[in-house]
């Protein structure tokens, strides 16, 4: 099956300074990548996603890179902000089944 | 439309006791999932179902567990019995057939096993 590894675990930005938070899969048949944010004692809710024929995604402050040649895949916050603060998850799915593999979350901690 | 139902949002009980955590999905929505979140293990897929019928039960722990899905717009998680390492807090997420993939969550049950 698929496995999704997620780095870094912590991660700990000032206030207005990028985040980048990688991903990556085993499985070449993947080809959903979606990102999800978690707010402490809130549920994971969907922030951008990426299709395999798609390079790049970007979503105002959002992005998201993919390499299938190297199964990784990328979330990029840029002008990072307070409410950034959150544990994100990466996943990866194919299209039959709609199962998602989620990576072990990355806890983003942004200082004012 | 209310988004994915859980209840309840909050569950305290003894060990041994039988637990029972409900699920209603977004209406229309053709696939189910039941997540099991800890600290130690992150996000856990438990099961899902497609059109009510379970598709992949692999990530069920234990016998303990059992899941069913009578209609379209019910689920029910079970554990019998309940053990302390079962605290956790259980997800359900629903799905559409295709379109966005997206699975949309609910707001989780926070299981206290004593």
């Amino acid at each position: 099956g698929e496995n999704v590894e997620q780095h870094p675990s912590t991660l700990s930005v000032q206030e207005g300074d990028s985040a980048v938070i990688k991903c990556t899969y085993s499985d070449s048949a993947s080809n959903y990548f979606p990102w999800y944010k978690q707010e402490l004692g809130k549920r994971p809710q969907l922030i951008i996603d990426i299709r395999s024929n798609v390079g790049e995604k970007k979503d105002q402050r959002i992005a998201v890179t993919l390499n299938k040649t190297a199964k990784h895949f990328s979330l990029h916050i840029t002008e990072t902000q307070p409410e950034d603060s959150a544990v994100y998850f990466c996943a990866a799915s194919r299209n039959t089944g709609n199962q998602f593999y989620f990576g072990t979350g990355t806890s983003l901690t942004v200082i004012p | 439309d209310a988004g994915v139902i859980q209840s309840p949002r909050h569950e305290v009980t003894e060990m041994g006791q039988e637990v029972t955590l409900r699920c209603k999905p977004i209406s229309g929505h053709d696939y189910l999932f039941w997540y099991r979140q800890t600290m130690m293990r992150g996000l856990e897929l438990l099961i899902y179902f497609n059109n009510n019928v379970p598709i992949d039960d692999s990530g069920m722990p234990e016998d303990r567990f059992s899941a069913k899905m009578p209609n379209a717009s019910f689920s029910t998680l079970k554990i019998q019995p309940s053990e302390p390492r079962d605290s956790a807090v259980y997800f359900c997420a629903s799905s559409p057939l295709q379109a966005s993939n997206e699975q949309f969550f609910g707001p989780g049950t926070r299981l206290t096993v004593l």
